[in-house]
Parts: C-alpha cells; structure tokens; sequence
C-alpha cells in the first residue's frame, strides 16, 4: 500500500527555520516525482514545487524560487521542505503528494498533511 | 486569483446530476490534460478524475470528468451528503512551467 506520512504540526516564530518531512512507502521512492502542495488558511491549494529523489532534479513555481527548498533523501525515502527565515505569512497546512507520471501531472497519493503556525 | 477558474459554490439534493466547470487558457488546459481533486471537511486532497476522464481505482463511477478546448467540467451523478466536499481542477501551464490549481467549488448538499 502506497503510503506517504508527514511530520507533525510545528509552531515557530518568525525569522526561524523550519525542515518538515514527508515519507514514502509502499513503492519505489526513487522512481516518482514528490510534490509539494500548499493551502493557507481557509484558501484553495497551490502548487509550490517537485522533486524527482532518483536525481534530485527540483522544479519550483517561480513567486517561491528562493523562499523554500525542497530537498530528498533516498537511503530513508524521505523528501524535505524547507525554510531558512519563516515569515508570518507562511502559516499554511503543506501537503506532500506523489506525481503519478510527467504526462498527467496527477497527484494520486497524499499525505496527511503538517500544520505550520508562524507567530510571534 | 487563480489561474483556472471555477465558480465558488455548487448546490444539489440528494440523486441530482450536478457539474463543475473549470475555465483556462491555451497554455493551461488548451495543451495539457485536466485533474480533479476532491476535498473533504478537515483531510487531505483525493484524487478524483485524471487525465481529463480517467477514474483511479476505488472511485466510482458517478464521478467523471470531461474536457473542450480551454474549459473542462466535472459531473457527479446520484448525488450523495458524503459528497459534500471542496472540489479543485488543476493543470500543468507551460508559460508557468507550473501546475495551476482552481480556486475550488464548495459543493453543498441540501
């Protein structure tokens, strides 16, 4: 079973820096795209970025290029999305979903999300 | 705003036919395939229809998608409160070399 598992719910101020995780399992991590998906309160999704872990080949929508990294480990099947300074206007629930092929684009798993509050 | 467009809000009773619609743009739905997702209350994203039409598995057949030119549109048939959900269209646009979601229709069953 295809199973992607996210860290817990972070509270953080702002100027912090935060690495939330997303882990794979139930099927090759190496072999398909993990994206990562935003939705701020009460908002509709938004699409932030993809890596593919077999190469580590990174694509990032363009208004966040800088702000975040998205990074993976294979030896634990793990992908990374990370800030160097939040701001508040990063408080949002971050999903991580898998990319089911190139040609589609189409998120087929998903995982339970991590809540991220920035507050001072 | 978002780069794909849907209505806000979807309405229907119980066994009623209802439709979604999702407009774009050449570079967005004009080019490349359309997904839908489904979102209920306090989880994650599912995913719905793929690839304009297709149903992964587990999803039944009173959902389905379609595609025209720059638009798409999803209809749930036999209409059920458990569909009570937020329902977001994405696509890949070439000019953003992104995928671009929907805002979202909240589809409410009275």
């Amino acid at each position: 079973e295809v199973q992607l598992v996210q860290s817990g719910a972070e509270v953080k101020k702002p100027g912090q820096s935060l690495k939330i995780s997303c882990r794979g399992s139930g099927y090759s991590f190496t072999n398909y795209w993990i994206g990562w998906v935003r939705q701020m309160p009460g908002k509709g999704l938004e699409w932030m970025g993809i890596i593919y872990p077999g190469d580590s080949d990174t694509r990032y929508r363009s208004s966040l290029q800088g702000q975040v990294t998205i990074s993976a480990d294979t030896s634990i099947s793990t992908a990374y999305l990370q800030w160097s300074s939040l701001q508040a206007s990063d408080t949002a629930m971050y999903y991580c979903a898998r990319l089911l092929n190139t040609v589609t684009n189409a998120l087929d798993y998903w995982g339970q999300g991590t809540l991220v509050t920035v507050s001072s | 705003q978002s780069v794909l467009t849907q209505p806000p809000s979807a309405s229907g009773t119980p066994g009623q036919r209802v439709t979604i619609s999702c407009s774009g743009s050449s570079s967005n739905i004009g080019s490349d395939p359309v997904n839908w997702y489904q979102q209920l209350p306090g989880t994650a994203p599912k995913l719905l229809i793929y690839s304009n039409n297709h149903r992964p598995s587990g999803v039944p057949d009173r959902f389905s998608g379609s595609k025209s030119g720059t638009s798409a549109s999803l209809a749930i048939s036999g209409l059920q409160s458990d569909d009570e959900a937020d329902y977001y269209c994405a696509a890949w646009d070439d000019s953003l070399n992104a995928a671009v979601f929907g805002g979202g229709t909240h589809l409410t069953v009275l």
